[in-house]
């Protein structure tokens, strides 16, 4: 099955600079890679998504890229605030029997914006 | 609000005992999934139903069960409760039987078993 990795565990950033957090995937038939944003004690919440069909993609101060050749993708938040402070999940979407999509999370990244 | 209802939100029960968790889907989604998530933990898997059938297992424990209803809710079941039980249950939802947009996720259910 899906296997997701995701770096660092743990980041802190000065308020102003940028943050990357990195994820791997193993299976090469995934084919859509959503990033979560869960704040303390919240619900995780859709920020950005990309597919496979796409190598970069922009919403403001986030971005996600992806190299499907390394199987891997990435998340970059520029001009950090202290808002942007929680946990940060990768995930994997793959085709699977019966037009299921399964979804595999990353194990999150705690981000900390230090102002 | 997500459109994802999920009650109760905070639950506290005892050892042994049997509790059952209720999510209500956005409008117009077919698909539930059940995530657990524990003290500084991930998001494990347990369970998705789609349009009332069950689709996928992960992690769940035989102790644990769920259903998903005509009207689209889903319960999740969890009996002989143990401490390690205790955590964030969270339920998502998404329209078509996969994830191709993404989940919108409830605000969850804070179990504590004492």
């Amino acid at each position: 099955g899906e296997n997701v990795e995701q770096h660092p565990s743990t980041l802190s950033v000065q308020e102003g600079d940028s943050a990357v957090i990195k994820c791997t995937y193993s299976d090469s038939a995934s084919n859509y890679f959503p990033w979560y944003k869960q704040e303390l004690g919240k619900r995780p919440q859709l920020i950005i998504d990309i597919r496979s069909n796409v190598g970069e993609k922009k919403d403001q101060r986030i971005a996600v890229t992806l190299n499907k050749t390394a199987k891997h993708f990435s998340l970059h938040i520029t001009e950090t605030q202290p808002e942007d402070s929680a946990v940060y999940f990768c995930a994997a979407s793959n085709p699977s029997s019966g037009g299921y999509q399964k979804v595999t999370f990353g194990t999150g990244t705690k981000l900390q914006v230090i102002p | 609000d997500s459109g994802v209802t999920q009650t109760p939100k905070h639950l506290i029960t005892a050892t042994g005992q049997r509790v059952t968790l209720r999510c209500s889907p956005r409008s117009g989604d077919l698909s539930v999934y059940w995530y657990q998530q524990s003290l500084d933990q991930g998001l494990q898997f347990l369970i998705q139903y789609y349009n009332g059938e069950e689709r996928a297992k992960g992690n769940i424990l035989e102790r644990f069960s769920a259903q998903q209803f005509p009207d689209l809710h889903s319960e999740l079941n969890l009996s002989s409760l143990e401490l390690g039980d205790s955590a964030l249950y969270f339920c998502a939802s998404s329209v078509e039987p996969g994830a191709n947009y993404g989940y919108t996720f409830g605000s969850g259910t804070r179990l504590t078993v004492v």
